[in-house]
């Protein structure tokens, strides 16, 4: 089975925090995603990352970056957390290629104060 | 603009009964569409996917219809259980090269006993 984990599932941080979520995939996929997901909004793609060192920007990547100096691990960064970035944050991942199934992670719920 | 609606946005009903959630999408050129079951407090998970060509798709209780002149998709659900309480996400994919997924915001679904 495909396994994505995420490093916490809840995380409380105060603004201006320098924040550090982490995925990990065990199955070798190349594409790594993170998203966040927010009421009445649904999933919104922040960055994903097609290889190790690479990424591509998402629908909302500002205020976010990334890191993906592994295979099995993409690292999404706050640089200095707002509150408006309170939010369910997903990673997930696939093979390459297209079509392909995305798996995601349990998620990790963000509170910044 | 590539959206992807869903309706309602969310739903009671009494287990044993049957229901349908609705997706609608203006996504294109078209690849594919999928619904995930999302838990609470957990990642999406992958209950059907539909190409172009297919027009009914089941998994167990679950049965996917995809209209691709009308662009519209349902997901039947029959003999609703307690553990179908959950959200339903529409996600939709572009005939593009990268990842290009549009997500719907979901149907929130409650059975109560």
């Amino acid at each position: 089975d495909v396994k994505v984990t995420q490093s916490s599932r809840y995380l409380v941080k105060r603004t201006g925090e320098k924040v550090f979520l982490e995925c990990v995939q065990d199955m070798d996929h190349e594409n790594m995603f993170w998203y966040r997901q927010d009421p009445g909004l649904g999933l919104r793609l922040i960055y994903f990352s097609y290889d190790v060192k690479m990424k591509e920007k998402g629908d909302i990547p500002e205020g976010y970056s990334v890191s993906r100096e592994k295979k099995e691990r993409f690292s999404l960064i706050l640089e200095s957390a707002s509150t408006n970035q309170t939010s369910m944050y997903l990673c997930a991942s696939r093979p390459g290629g297209g079509g392909y199934e995305q798996y995601f992670g349990p998620g990790t719920r963000l509170t910044v104060t | 603009k590539n959206q992807v609606e869903q309706s309602p946005q969310s739903l009671i009903i009494l287990e044993g009964k049957n229901c349908t959630l609705q997706c609608n999408y203006t996504v294109s050129p078209f690849s594919n569409l999928r619904w995930y079951k999302q838990d609470t407090g957990r990642g999406p998970v992958s209950l059907t996917i539909m190409t172009f060509s297919e027009n009914t798709k089941s998994n167990g209780r679950y049965t996917a219809t995809l209209d691709a002149d009308t662009k519209q998709s349902s997901l039947h659900i029959t003999a609703s259980q307690l553990s179908d309480s959950a959200s339903y996400i529409c996600v939709v994919r572009v005939s593009k090269a990268g990842n290009m997924l549009t997500f719907g915001g979901g149907t929130r679904l409650m059975v109560k006993p």
